[in-house]
């Protein structure tokens, strides 16, 4: 089956300073890959849709220049925090729609939990 | 703008038992559904997907229900075990869009 790996699992980071966060579809091309956060005991929700080649389009209030999105192959999306703050310490979950097939199917990664001191 | 509601947002119930868990959606226009399960620190496990013109999809001792006019999912878990505690997250596909919206999600704890 499709297998999207995310790397890394887990970081913990100074406030200030940057992370990034990469999504990669194992055995697939991804046209298509989704961000989302997920905050203790809430859902996920949708921070950017990233597109192969083309920039990424963010939800309403996320900051775009914060959280920098880069899908450059159709197998690796990443997402870098930039000066990250306590307040982003969340986890972080991406999924990728497989290229050519029909496009209801999203497999999603096994998440990045960032802690930001 | 579309809100998915799930209800309880969590269960407890002995090992055997057959349950219910709901999600609703304030916006009928919708490509799809799905139901997904999370484990604590985890990602997400598809479970059932149903197709807007779909009333059900049946996966083992799942099956999802839907009816898109009044806006409701039900997915049923027959004869639940421990192995099936976690968080169960209700998805919709917004019509012309390709991301999904996700429920509060019901976490559930089904003991020995």
């Amino acid at each position: 089956g499709a297998v999207v790996s995310q790397h890394p699992s887990r970081v913990i980071c100074k406030s200030g300073t940057s992370v990034k966060i990469e999504c990669r579809s194992l055995d697939f091309q991804a046209t298509t890959m989704f961000w989302y956060r997920q905050f203790p005991k809430q859902s996920l929700m949708l921070m950017a849709t990233s597109n192969e080649g083309s920039k990424a389009t963010y939800e309403q209030g996320v900051e775009k220049d914060k959280f920098l999105i880069n899908h450059a192959s159709l197998t690796l999306s990443t997402l870098t925090v930039t000066s990250a703050h306590p307040e982003d310490s969340s986890f972080y979950i991406c999924s990728a729609s497989p290229r050519g097939y029909h496009t209801d199917t999203q497999y999603f990664g096994p998440g990045t939990r960032l802690t930001v001191l | 703008k579309q809100e998915v509601t799930q209800i309880p947002a969590a269960l407890s119930v002995p090992e055997g038992e057959n349950l219910v868990l709901n999600c609703s959606f304030t916006d009928s226009a919708i490509y799809n559904l799905q139901w997904f399960r999370q484990d604590p620190g985890k990602g997400l496990t598809s479970l059932l997907l149903i197709q807007s013109s779909q009333r059900e999809q049946t996966s083992g001792r799942l099956n999802a229900s839907l009816d898109k006019s009044s806006g409701r999912s039900t997915l049923y878990i027959a004869a639940s075990q421990p192995g099936d505690s976690a968080t169960y997250l209700c998805a919709v596909r917004p019509e012309g869009f390709q991301k999904l919206v996700f429920g509060t999600g019901t976490r559930l704890l089904v003991s020995p």
